[in-house]
């Protein structure tokens, strides 16, 4: 079955400094991996995706993602964090490929410091 | 805004009771999931329609259930609650059977007490 593993529970961050958020991957085959942020009492929004297309992924609000294979790794960074970055994100691989079933991380609360 | 809606947001109910969550999907989508948010469970998978037909099934009690209606809404029952169903719902949906994307909604947060 296939897992994901987000490193950290809780980074925390000044304003305009780098955000890094760490996700290690366990797959049998090729995975697709994505990136899910939760504001308080808000859904889900997708932030990123990776498909086996380029390995340094862009999303929305400047972040980006690198898919490592060696290092079964799939990284969040942002160069410059921003107040409104603060919320819970997901690591998530899809259960087959281009399968429906979703396995999330635990989640990684991001808090953004003044 | 995803364009997926959920009803109601909140609900609380007592133990034993039944409870029905009601999702609508993005205009023109064909899939719909559901989600479990808990604390301690975190975010898991629990069943996905398509068109009308359950395709793929995760970590659903034989207490749940779902349906997904000709006019391609969904709603997934919830019977026997126990406090341990306490969580946050989710509903998303995709335009195809296996899509890379889906659209998640709001979510309904269920209190059992």
């Amino acid at each position: 079955a296939q897992s994901v593993t987000q490193l950290d529970s809780h980074v925390s961050v000044s304003e305009g400094t780098p955000v890094l958020l760490r996700c290690n991957y366990s797959s049998s085959y090729s995975p697709s991996l994505f990136w899910y942020v939760q504001h308080p009492n808000k859904g889900l929004q997708l932030l990123l995706k990776y498909t086996s297309a380029a390995t340094l992924v862009k999303g929305i609000n400047g972040f980006e993602a690198e898919f490592k294979k060696s290092e079964t790794s799939f990284h969040l960074t942002k160069p410059s964090a921003h107040m409104s970055d603060a919320a819970e994100y997901f690591c998530v691989v899809s259960d087959l490929p281009g399968a429906q079933k979703l396995v999330f991380g635990q989640g990684t609360r991001l808090t953004i410091n003044p | 805004d995803s364009g997926v809606t959920q009803t109601p947001k909140h609900l609380i109910t007592a133990t034993g009771q039944r409870v029905t969550l009601r999702c609508s999907p993005r205009s023109g989508d064909l899939s719909v999931y559901w989600y479990q948010q808990s604390l301690d469970q975190g975010l898991q998978f629990l069943i996905q329609y398509y068109n009308g037909e359950e395709r793929a099934k995760g970590n659903i009690l034989e207490r749940f259930s779902a349906q997904q209606f000709p006019d391609l809404h969904s709603e997934l029952n919830l019977s026997s609650l126990e406090l341990g169903d306490s969580a946050l719902y989710f509903c998303a949906s995709s335009p195809r059977l296996a899509s890379y994307e889906q659209y998640f909604g709001p979510g309904t947060r269920l209190t059992v007490t």
